[in-house]
């Protein structure tokens, strides 16, 4: 398995207080992606990045900001959580692949509960 | 991005060979078809990708049709323990993957 960890793996939280969510992997991969998975949406993408200190927006962005200060950590901030972002988290990794399609590995995921 | 359309759920047997089927009839040039594997609790799994015809590795078969606009996932003999969501996206044209809510495969005795 790829070499992607995220912390912490459950977080209970206040509506209105901070959150940062972290993904470190040790693979040296350029790209880091941050998705959410709530149930019947499968999972969608909130921010990717395709090297330190570049990042961009997904689909579902609203209330989330990332940095990326070395290849090995991508952070995940919600600057003031709400209910609505009470969600599993999933980081992903993926390297330059053939052609223009990428795999991507995934790391074990962060269950966030926005109380 | 073009979409995919792939059944709800499905449910099999163990021994059996399980065939999930997949539609983008709006797939470009560039899209590779990829299949992605989640159990609960876990996050998505890469399983397999291809392009055109066949593609075969030691966990399943992709087939794809000349003209590209469905495929079909193969697992043969599937056990318990391939219970899990699958599911089909479109990879092409940069890294960004677009997830729609897969199927549910479910294998019983």
């Amino acid at each position: 398995d790829a070499g992607i960890t995220q912390s912490p793996r459950h977080k209970v939280t206040e509506t209105g207080t901070p959150v940062t969510l972290r993904c470190h992997q040790t693979e040296n991969h350029r790209y880091m992606y941050w998705y959410r998975q709530d149930p019947g949406h499968g999972l969608r993408l909130i921010h990717y990045s395709y090297g330190v200190k570049d990042t961009d927006k997904g689909e579902v962005s609203d209330g989330y900001s990332v940095s990326r200060s070395k290849t090995e950590d991508f952070l995940l901030t919600l600057e003031s959580a709400t209910s609505s972002q009470t969600s599993v988290y999933f980081c992903a990794i993926s390297g330059e692949g053939e052609g223009d399609s990428y795999e991507q590995y995934f790391g074990p995921g962060t269950r966030l509960t926005v109380t | 991005l073009a979409k995919t359309t792939q059944p709800i759920s499905m449910d099999s047997y163990e021994g059996q060979e399980v065939n999930i089927t997949c539609s983008h009839n709006n797939i470009a040039t560039n899209d590779y078809i990829t299949w992605y594997q989640q159990f609960p609790s876990q996050g998505p799994r890469f399983i397999i990708q291809g392009y055109k015809t066949k593609v075969t590795n030691e966990v399943a078969s992709l087939f794809i049709p000349a003209d590209r606009k469905s495929s079909t996932l193969s697992l043969p003999r599937v056990s318990l323990s391939d219970t899990a969501v699958y599911y089909c996206l479109l990879t092409g044209g940069g890294n960004k993957l677009t997830f729609g809510t897969g199927t549910q495969l479910k294998v019983e005795l």
